[in-house]
């Protein structure tokens, strides 16, 4: 079916590294733009980052612009966000999402359930 | 403190409406026709349920409906029904600057 799943979260400490992943299945992944959308504990939605559907585009958050890199492979159909330089301020749940085609749309029709980072000493 | 300003709670008894606002600037919201809503379950990724302002996606109920005046947007429930318990987020596009930004979510009690 139609889905996205994220993975690699997990607990890191300030200033270190972590990559997580989104692996989408049912849909052309190649054909759709995606996002990142991060949710800290308790808290409301902050968009993160986006990436083209060919990779040709990237877009970042100030937040985060410097310290992630948001990148795809199709022959995995798989979306990446590579973390860098990690603050506590990055402790969220990390949500895969999918633009709905077409020019840029800016919303997002289909979410994974999400992969929680935690930074932390 | 998120970029679109909404209520933080809204409770009404079952079978009645509730509106929900979204306030933002003339660089997003007011600017662009991008608003997209979300529900959201506690512990559950969030489903779109407005997008364009107005446009509802196949398969969301026809009680939910969205408009826009100006830099504000809102999100129309009608007829409550308790499943429609949950947090709402409003999203607009806010050009080459920001690009995308927030509501801080509205709770959503039926009574």
């Amino acid at each position: 079916q139609v889905q996205l799943v994220e993975s690699g979260g997990g607990v890191v400490q300030p200033g270190r590294s972590l990559r997580v992943s989104c692996t989408a299945s049912g849909f052309t992944f190649s054909s759709y733009g995606m996002h990142w959308v991060r949710q800290a504990p308790g808290k409301g939605l902050e968009w993160v980052a986006m990436i083209s559907y060919d990779g040709s585009d990237k877009y970042y958050a100030d937040s985060v612009k410097g310290r992630f890199t948001i990148s795809r492979d199709k022959s995995k159909n798989t979306l990446y966000l590579q973390m860098n330089s990690l603050r506590t301020e990055d402790t969220a749940v990390y949500f895969c999402a999918k633009e709905p085609g077409g020019a840029y749309r800016w919303y997002f029709d289909l979410w994974g359930r999400g992969t929680l980072v935690t930074v932390s000493s | 403190q998120s970029a679109l300003t909404q209520p933080a709670s809204v409770s009404e008894s079952p079978g009645q409406s509730i509106t929900i606002s979204c306030t933002g600037t003339s660089s997003d919201v007011g600017n662009y026709n991008l608003v997209s809503w979300y529900q959201q379950h506690p512990g559950k990724a969030p489903k779109l349920i407005i997008y364009e302002f107005n446009k509802r996606p196949s398969g969301v109920s026809n009680r939910f409906s969205g408009s826009k005046s100006g830099n504000t947007a809102s999100l129309t429930i009608s007829g409550l029904q308790t499943e429609d318990e949950a947090n709402y987020y409003c999203c607009s596009y806010a050009g080459s600057s920001a690009f995308v930004v927030f509501g801080g979510g509205t709770r959503v009690t039926v009574l």
